[in-house]
């Protein structure tokens, strides 16, 4: 069974980078899509991008020029920067396999399996 | 404001079936697979229904998903204590994905 751990600073000053790994167990890491996904504090859930077990990603527009997602095949880890943060960037942050396909394999899914227990990020001076 | 349409709130009593509403449009719901998640208080989502109406592994069939059009439906039947929590629909939008504000679940 895959299991996901996010880490990384829980505190970043604003203008700078955020950047947060998550380390996957239990599963090889070219296996599957990977997603990060957000949520401020007492709010809903937000969409921050994805990348495929081939190297292509996908981000929100409303961020896409400051997001990067990566992965590491040799650490079995992939990793968001998110660039000239502010203090709306505060949030959970958590990690996630996405099923990309349905059964056929011919249909997007787009399902969010795992999740990681996710990591409290503050940006703040 | 989301993309996705959720009553904020709903509440039932212990054993009660309660469903839960999603509202989009013909570029989320209409044209594509809706999942739900529950996330109990202080802990990560966890993925409930997938392709409208699968449940994963280890998810007892009290929970249950439909779709019709543009909205989609989770339902809970035999309600416990234990599942409150709150409750997001999520899909796509021209390869965004999307997610319901949530509604939060208070067994009564």
């Amino acid at each position: 069974q895959v299991q996901l751990q996010e880490s990384g600073p829980g505190l970043v000053k604003p203008s700078e980078t955020l950047s947060l790994t998550c380390t996957v167990s239990g599963g090889s890491i070219s296996s599957y899509y990977w997603s990060w996904i957000r949520q401020p504090p007492g709010k809903g859930l937000e969409w921050i991008g994805y990348i495929s077990y081939s190297g292509i990603t996908n981000y929100n527009p409303s961020l896409k020029s400051r997001v990067t997602i990566s992965v590491d095949t040799s650490k079995n880890q992939f990793s968001l920067k998110l660039s000239s943060v502010t203090a709306a960037d505060t949030a959970v942050y958590y990690c996630a396999t996405l099923i990309p396909f349905d059964s056929s394999g011919y249909y997007w899914l787009g399902a969010f399996d795992i999740w990681g227990q996710g990591t409290m990020v503050t940006v703040s001076s | 404001q989301s993309v996705l349409t959720q009553p904020p709130s709903v509440s039932a009593a212990p054993g009660q079936k309660v469903t839960i509403s999603c509202s989009g449009s013909s570029s989320n719901i209409g044209n594509n697979y809706v999942s739900w998640y529950q996330q109990l208080p202080g802990t990560a989502p966890k993925l409930l229904i997938y392709e409208n109406n699968k449940r994963p592994s280890g998810i007892p069939d009290r929970f249950s998903g439909s779709k019709s059009g543009t909205s989609a439906t989770l339902g809970i039947t035999g309600l416990q204590t234990g599942d409150e929590a709150d409750y997001y629909c999520g899909t796509w939008d021209s390869s965004l994905g999307v997610f319901g504000g949530g509604t939060k679940l208070t067994v009564l």
